[in-house]
């Protein structure tokens, strides 16, 4: 039963371009949503989150966007960086849940 | 640096055998949750604990278990290893353990032979 899901595994984008994440969920109780994103041979690293309360939430060159109605998040990094490249998460956790249902990752790759 | 710590970050053993895998959260916080990533899945969720106490679990194996101390360092415990629990097994801590952010450790390596 996959709950959160990122139905796509990889993602090319050209440097300076804008990048747009995508995350499905089905569970109406989720009420907190987070992107994490993860380089080889490292723990996730918190990037933005968003309360269900919200329909965006924006942090330097990070917006995520939630679609309640739609049961849609969107992250979107612009202008996009090399740096940039690794694998994002999309996770969700809801309301007297502590745990986190994660996705199963993108790959980004930002070409120069 | 998230501030999570976790070691060893490799260990390689053997069938059958048990290992000890260690966690301490970041200062302040009280929650620490145990994560299992196998190759080519997402995160899976394991176990919670909250100052020193289990608050959740998730699809963790009788196999398995964890505890955290009274200075909020946490251990998870594998036993009768099998090939497939090789994997990345990762530690995350978070303030209260109600829903805020939780904050990952770089993880553990377990590759069992």
């Amino acid at each position: 039963d996959q709950q959160v899901k990122q139905n796509s595994p990889s993602l090319s984008v050209q440097e300076g371009r804008i990048s747009i994440l995508n995350c499905d969920y089905t569970n109406s109780m989720f009420d907190y949503f987070l992107w994490y994103k993860k380089y080889p041979a490292e723990g996730p690293t918190f990037l933005i989150s968003i309360s269900s309360i919200k329909d965006k939430n924006e942090d330097g060159r990070f917006t995520v966007f939630l679609n309640k109605s739609a049961k849609h998040l969107s992250l979107h990094i612009v202008p996009s960086q090399p740096g940039d490249s690794a694998v994002y998460f999309c996770a969700a956790s809801a309301r007297g849940a502590q745990k986190l249902v994660f996705g199963q990752g993108t790959r980004l790759t930002i070409n120069p | 640096d998230s501030g999570v710590t976790q070691t060893p970050k490799h260990l390689i053993t053997a069938t059958g055998q048990r290992v000890t895998l260690r966690c301490s959260p970041r200062s302040g916080d009280l929650s620490v949750y145990w994560y299992q990533q196998s190759l080519d899945q997402g995160l899976q969720f394991l176990i919670q604990y909250y100052n020193g106490e289990e608050r959740a679990k998730g699809n963790i194996l009788e196999r398995f278990s964890a505890q955290q101390f009274p200075d909020l360092h946490s251990e998870l415990n594998l036993s009768s290893l099998e090939l497939g629990d090789s994997a990345l097994y990762f530690c995350a801590s978070s303030v209260s353990g109600n829903t805020d952010t939780q904050y990952f450790g770089p993880g553990t390596r377990l590759t069992v032979l």
